[in-house]
């Protein structure tokens, strides 16, 4: 059974830096592309960012590129995002996705993970 | 703002047939990309309802179905349940952006 499991999530003042995490289990990760897609309150999801399965492409959304970074351990089955120069409007649950190589949907989602914003 | 656009809430008795739009444009829905829908209960993650505009996972009831006709898609659910109550979303791939969009989310309630 696929499990995916995000980590990492809290309060953090403006301007200030987090990485989350995503434990990948029951399934091959090296072989999905991982994605990250948050839902800021009582909104809609927004996709944040893509990785291939060996790493490499990577792409981001524009409302975070310079900001965040998305990263991969195949070795460990895990997925990460580092976030600098928070803002309060980034205050989202933040999930990771599976996606499968030659489709553009997200088959597989996390729990989530909060992360807040503010002073 | 989001790219696709979703009607905020539908509504409908147990038993009918509700629908639920989402209209893009040829970068998106108009273009070689499927649209896929998710459904999101309460307090949980979204979960993968249709992809490819027409095609169920596995364990996905058939009382849903998707559509697509030119810049715009539907989803239908029909014989409405009270455990149908949701959020649910609409996405696609959008061509000029080059980044998956996703509608705004329509919440369902079952009157």
């Amino acid at each position: 059974e696929v499990q995916l499991v995000e980590s990492g999530g809290v309060l953090v003042q403006p301007g200030g830096s987090l990485r989350l995490s995503c434990a990948a289990s029951g399934f091959t990760f090296s072989s999905y592309e991982m994605n990250w897609v948050r839902q800021a309150p009582g909104k809609g999801l927004e996709w944040l960012s893509f990785i291939s399965g060996s790493g490499n492409p990577i792409y981001y959304a524009d409302s975070v590129k310079g900001r965040f970074t998305v990263s991969r351990d195949n070795a460990r089955n895990s997925l990460h995002l580092q976030m600098n120069g928070l803002r309060p409007e980034d205050t989202a649950v933040y999930y990771c996705a599976t996606k499968t190589p030659g489709t553009s949907y997200f088959d597989h989602w996390g729990q989530g993970t909060l992360l807040t914003v503010s002073s | 703002q989001s790219v696709l656009a979703q009607p905020p809430s539908v509504s409908g008795a147990p038993g009918q047939r509700v629908t639920i739009s989402c209209t893009g444009s040829s970068s998106n829905i108009g273009a070689i990309y499927g649209v896929h829908w998710y459904q999101q209960l309460p307090g949980a993650a979204p979960k993968l309802l249709i992809h490819d505009n027409t095609n169920r996972p596995s364990g996905v009831p058939d009382r849903f179905s998707g559509s697509k006709s030119g810049t715009s898609a539907s989803l239908a659910i029909t014989g409405l349940q009270a455990e149908d109550e949701a959020d649910y979303h609409c996405q696609s791939y959008d061509i000029s952006l080059s980044e998956w969009v996703f509608g705004g989310g329509t919440k369902l309630t079952v009157l």
